[in-house]
């Protein structure tokens, strides 16, 4: 099975930026992988933000954005927000089996 | 309003089955993916099962050949039949619906002696 990897953890500033990514061993991330990314808060369910690549839900807060970057998939929050410590994970497809990555912890401060 | 709610989970035996349901309303699950993700405690999401609208069905090498994933077309409800559970089985199991817009709130499963 595939390994899809993000980073482990990252700090922002309130109003700043930060990209969070999201890459697979087997080689580039491409729109054939379908990927997703997704916002976990402590004792909740999973909410999407993003899926296939850079689709954005109603509900997805205009500051986070994705893309192809680099080989690998990419978050971007632009214009932190103290509501936006989170945890986050990307989801990868591989010929329709999903491959989460390791989360990205994400503080704000 | 869109909604997925699962039940089913509780206390297995290593070696033990279990079947978890999604119960579906807002939309209609043949109509789409439903998928069940599972959550260790303390530890990152797992994705483990997928059903599209066509009936394939798709497992991670975790749980392949364990658990079976299914729907119920007159119930509106998707199934994960769990069998030869193993300690490591334990974790919240979140069903998701569609595009993964929709997520219940999980049921825990326990796999313990």
């Amino acid at each position: 099975q595939p390994v899809v990897t993000q980073e482990p953890s990252l700090t922002v500033s309130p109003g700043g930026t930060v990209t969070l990514t999201c890459g697979s061993n087997t080689g580039v991330v491409t729109r054939g992988h379908y990927s997703y990314w997704f916002q976990q808060k402590p004792g909740q369910a999973p909410r999407t933000l993003i899926y296939e690549t850079n689709n954005k839900y109603s509900w997805t807060p205009a500051r986070f954005s994705a893309s192809l970057l680099g080989g690998k998939t990419a978050l971007t929050l632009s214009g932190a927000q103290p509501d936006d410590e989170a945890d986050y994970y990307c989801l990868l497809f591989y010929s329709d089996v999903g491959v989460f990555g390791g989360g990205t912890k994400l503080t704000v401060l | 309003e869109v909604q997925v709610v699962e039940s089913g989970g509780g206390l297995v035996q290593p070696g033990g089955s279990l079947r978890l349901s999604c119960g579906a309303s807002g939309f209609t699950v043949t109509t789409t993916y439903m998928s069940w993700v599972r959550q260790a405690p303390g530890k990152g999401l797992e994705w483990v099962s997928i059903i599209h609208s066509g009936g394939g069905t798709y497992y991670a090498d975790s749980v392949k050949g364990r658990f079976t994933i299914s729907r119920d077309d007159s119930k509106n409800t998707v199934f994960l039949q769990m069998n030869s559970l193993r300690h490591e089985d334990t974790a919240i199991y979140f069903c998701s619906g569609g595009r993964y817009e929709s997520w219940g709130l999980g049921t825990l499963v326990t796999v313990s002696s």
